[in-house]
Parts: C-alpha cells; sequence; structure tokens
C-alpha cells in the first residue's frame, strides 16, 4: 500500500517567486492536512481539506493557500516567497480528521 | 488556545535502558493524541494513537499512556535500542472535546541511544 507522496522533494526559490507542492495521500483517505516545519517554531499548521473543502486553516498570511481535488490529491501555493519560507512542507492524510494521521516525506523548500 | 509542551528537550541514554518521554497539553478536552518519530531531514512515522476514552496504546516495546485530567501523556520504551535514536513528537487533536481538524504539535524529545 503507497504511502502519503509529496512532490518535489526538494525546491530551491527566488524571493518573490511563487511556488506549487503537491501532495497524493493513501488511497482511500479524504483528508489531507499541510504543515509547516522549521528550526525554530517547530511544526505548524497550515490547512486541512476533506473532499475539496477546506475545514480548518492555520495563523498564516494569506499568500499561503492550498486546495484539493476530486481524486483527494492537494497542491500548496506559496505567493511572493519570502526568505523566511524556507522551511520543510509536510503532508497529512487520514481517512478523516481524528483519525490516525499518516505523513509524507516532505517537500525542502529553500528561498534564496 | 492548545499548546503541548515536551520534556526532556534531549535525552541521552545507555542501550538496553528503559526510558520515559513526557507530554503535556493545556487543554483537556482533546479528541485524540498521537506520537511520531522523525529522523533527521524526513517526515513523520506515526507510532500509537490514543483515543480520547482509552487510556494506553502498547506496540512492540513502545507503550503510550493518557491522563486527560491532568492533560498528560507519557511514551514509554522497553530496552532502547541505537536505532530508536530520532526527535519524538508528541501531537494533540482538538481542544473542545471534539476534532479541530488540526493537529498541534510539541517541539519534541531528541533521543540519542548510545551503543
Amino acid at each position: 500500500k503507497a504511502g502519503v507522496t509529496q512532490t518535489p522533494r526538494y525546491l530551491i526559490k527566488t524571493r518573490g517567486q511563487q511556488v506549487t507542492l503537491s501532495c497524493s495521500p493513501i488511497s482511500g483517505h479524504r483528508s489531507v492536512s499541510w504543515y509547516q516545519q522549521t528550526p525554530g517554531q517547530g511544526l505548524q499548521f497550515l490547512f486541512e481539506y476533506f473532499s475539496e473543502t477546506q475545514r480548518n486553516k492555520g495563523n498564516f498570511p494569506g499568500r499561503f493557500s492550498g486546495r484539493q481535488f476530486s481524486n483527494s490529491r492537494s497542491e500548496m501555493n506559496v505567493s511572493t516567497l519570502e526568505l523566511g519560507d524556507s522551511a520543510l512542507y509536510l503532508c497529512a492524510s487520514s481517512l478523516w480528521q481524528g483519525i490516525e494521521a499518516f505523513f509524507g516525506q516532505g517537500t525542502r523548500l529553500t528561498v534564496v | 488556545k492548545q499548546e503541548v509542551t515536551q520534556i526532556p528537550a534531549a535525552l541521552s541514554v545507555p542501550e538496553g535502558e528503559n526510558l520515559v518521554l513526557n507530554c503535556s497539553f493545556t487543554d483537556s478536552a482533546i479528541y485524540n493524541l498521537q506520537w511520531f518519530r522523525q529522523d533527521p531531514g524526513k517526515g513523520l512515522t506515526s507510532l500509537l494513537l490514543i483515543q480520547s476514552s482509552q487510556r494506553e496504546q502498547t506496540s512492540g516495546r513502545l507503550n503510550a499512556s493518557l491522563d486527560k485530567s491532568s492533560g498528560r501523556s507519557t511514551l514509554y520504551i522497553a530496552a532502547s535500542q541505537p536505532g530508536d535514536s530520532a526527535t519524538y513528537l508528541c501531537a494533540v487533536d482538538g481542544e473542545s472535546g471534539g476534532s479541530n481538524y488540526k493537529l498541534t504539535f510539541g517541539k519534541g524529545t531528541l533521543l540519542t541511544v548510545n551503543p
């Protein structure tokens, strides 16, 4: 059974650019969540989607957005990148929220 | 606002020792609690999930307990091995008895098991 797949694994972007990260959940899982991990702040919640609906959003600026498609795959977009957006972005999936969450390997974003 | 604290921040033990990692949370009305491990530069691996109605869960050498009333959970690792070296993270879902569709994480405990 395939796990949560995140692409790409590594990205280097220039300040001011935008970036799109992709997450394919475990087959049958309908809840997808995104988290940002930095050495200083640890793991912080970005947003959660279930059946294409955003049910919760963390305390991040509007430059961070996401969406979920009908096949449960999800993307997150960061516009006007800042140096402080450099982080490991992790995606998690579960059958539905409140049940065991499984994480992908993450996308390491470096903004220069 | 839910806050999760993990103590200690780092722990170094000799191989074979039994150890306990601690997690505390400020709002006791959680929906569930999950323990993860993270190897350097990698994603999170789920270890144990404890629903709010449960007191403990066991998997192999791992045992996690939950005391909602005091806002505490412990992860017990028996007969530690060098391969257990990783960062261990505690995360809770919910703050008023129901799921709020997100996990709130502690900062983790960095465990080093020395051969």
